[in-house]
């Protein structure tokens, strides 16, 4: 089946780093992103990893192992406005680029002062 | 602001009504999709259309009918509804096709939702 395993709640101090990780068993695989979601909004794209390795950007990492099913977004210098829910989803394979993403639960971060 | 705009931001209606939720988008893209949101679950995908042609349905009760009249505007016309269907209802966009290297990001822009209460 597909599963996309995420923890449901992490908590953090301003300033510090957290990792959030995201264990995937998928049928296929074509790329895995990570969304920011703040509490009543819009889920925002945040990165894409499809290649083993880390991607960086600003204070945000994405990291992906694709023989482990396993990636982590990193989250440096910690700030009050990065509470929010991390949503991670997996790309199905197939052609064409519209194809199905497949969530996890997301994992509600909550940055104390 | 995504580029992507949801009328309306909430909506409460009876089991008996007859509704529907708007979406557009302002990015030029040619895949559009509609997203139901429940607390303690995944992101659900309910319809994909690209090239407003629907290419994706996803086993959603029939009392749920999406239309898309063209590449910027997707509807999702509701009746006889539940009191489980209460959800929030995002509507995305994101570019259609493959790219000449076989892959790309391509990742999806969301609305704001519709909350949707059934009474």
């Amino acid at each position: 089946g597909q599963n996309i395993d995420q923890p449901t709640e992490m908590t953090a101090t301003e300033g510090a780093i957290v990792q959030i990780n995201c264990t995937y068993q998928t049928s296929g695989f074509n790329g895995l992103f990570w969304y920011q979601q703040h509490a009543g909004e819009a889920p925002t794209f945040l990165s894409y990893n499809v290649l083993d390795g880390l991607e960086e950007k600003g204070r945000f990492s994405s990291f992906l192992s694709r023989s482990k099913g396993y990636s982590y977004l990193l989250l440096k210098e910690l700030q009050m406005k990065d509470s929010a829910s991390y949503l991670c989803a997996v790309r199905d394979q197939g052609a064409g680029n519209n194809r199905k993403l497949i969530w996890g639960l997301g994992t509600s971060l909550a940055v104390n002062p | 602001e995504t580029g992507v705009t949801q009328t309306p931001r909430h909506l409460v209606m009876g089991m008996t009504n007859k509704k529907s939720l708007k979406c557009e988008q302002h990015l030029g893209h040619n895949a559009m999709y509609w997203y139901k949101q429940s607390a303690k679950k995944p992101l659900e995908l309910m319809f994909v259309y690209s090239l407003e042609e629907r290419v994706e349905n996803n086993s959603v009760p029939s009392r749920f009918s999406p239309e898309c009249p063209n590449s910027s505007h997707l509807f999702l016309h509701l009746h006889t509804l539940q009191p489980e269907d209460s959800a929030l209802y995002l509507c995305a966009s994101s570019p259609s096709g493959t790219s000449r290297t076989g892959s790309s990001n391509y990742e999806q822009y969301f609305g704001p939702g519709t909350r949707l209460t059934v009474t």
